[in-house]
């Protein structure tokens, strides 16, 4: 079975400062994809960045990185430059074949707090 | 506004009663997801078609749930005889063939008393 794991339930940042939210996941498939996904408060689901599981290099995608270790299992988004418009849950999430099945798989997220 | 609609976005019903959610996703995405969130968790997958064929549904999908998709555009989501633990955001996404990321929609919160 596939599993994503997020052990920071909150952060906390200071506008224009870095913060990394940490992703780790489990799967028996060699292909698979990692997402980050935003979740304001308005409930709607922004996705962010993508990751293959056969991808070279790191994605970026403006002032969204994924820190992808491969050998780790661990897929840590690093925003850059926080803006407090940043502040919001986000969800690594994780697609995949498990069991015959291909499920994507959502962590339980992070609450980001970006503070002036 | 071209972006994937979910009607109603709130429904308040009592327990044992049956519920139907409507998603409209992006007109040109075949593939289409619901998911069920709960207060403090990730959205957890609960069935997903590719046009009108339903392809996966997750074990979470009990027998009261029921999705369609009959012309391949929109979908349907039934739960009969709803559960106070039935009470969830219920969340839909779209995407088009080939496409990585899911496009979701503002959802719909559920709450059963």
């Amino acid at each position: 079975a596939q599993k994503i794991t997020q052990t920071q339930p909150g952060m906390f940042v200071q506008e224009k400062e870095a913060v990394t939210l940490d992703c780790t996941y489990d799967t028996s498939d060699p292909s698979y994809g990692l997402f980050w996904y935003k979740q304001p408060s308005s409930g709607e689901m922004i996705f962010l960045i993508y990751q293959g599981s056969y991808d070279q290099q790191n994605a970026t995608e403006g002032r969204y990185s994924l820190n992808f270790q491969k050998a780790r299992k661990s897929a840590n988004l690093v925003i850059s430059a926080s803006q407090l418009g940043d502040s919001a849950m986000y969800f690594c999430a994780m697609r995949g074949r498990s069991g015959g099945s291909y499920i994507p798989t959502f962590g339980r997220g992070t609450s980001l707090i970006v503070h002036p | 506004d071209t972006g994937v609609s979910q009607d109603p976005r709130h429904k308040i019903t009592k327990r044992g009663q049956n519920v139907t959610f409507r998603c409209d996703p992006i007109s040109e995405h075949n593939r289409l997801y619901w998911y069920r969130q709960t207060l403090g968790q990730g959205p957890e997958f609960l069935t997903y078609f590719q046009n009108e064929a339903q392809l996966e549904k997750s074990r979470l999908l009990s027998d009261r749930f029921s999705a369609e998709r009959p012309k391949g555009s929109f979908s349907t989501l039934e739960i009969q005889r709803t559960e106070q633990g039935d009470s969830a955001m219920y969340l839909c996404a779209s995407n088009g063939e080939g496409a990585r990321e899911q496009f979701f929609g503002p959802g719909t919160r559920l709450t059963v008393l």
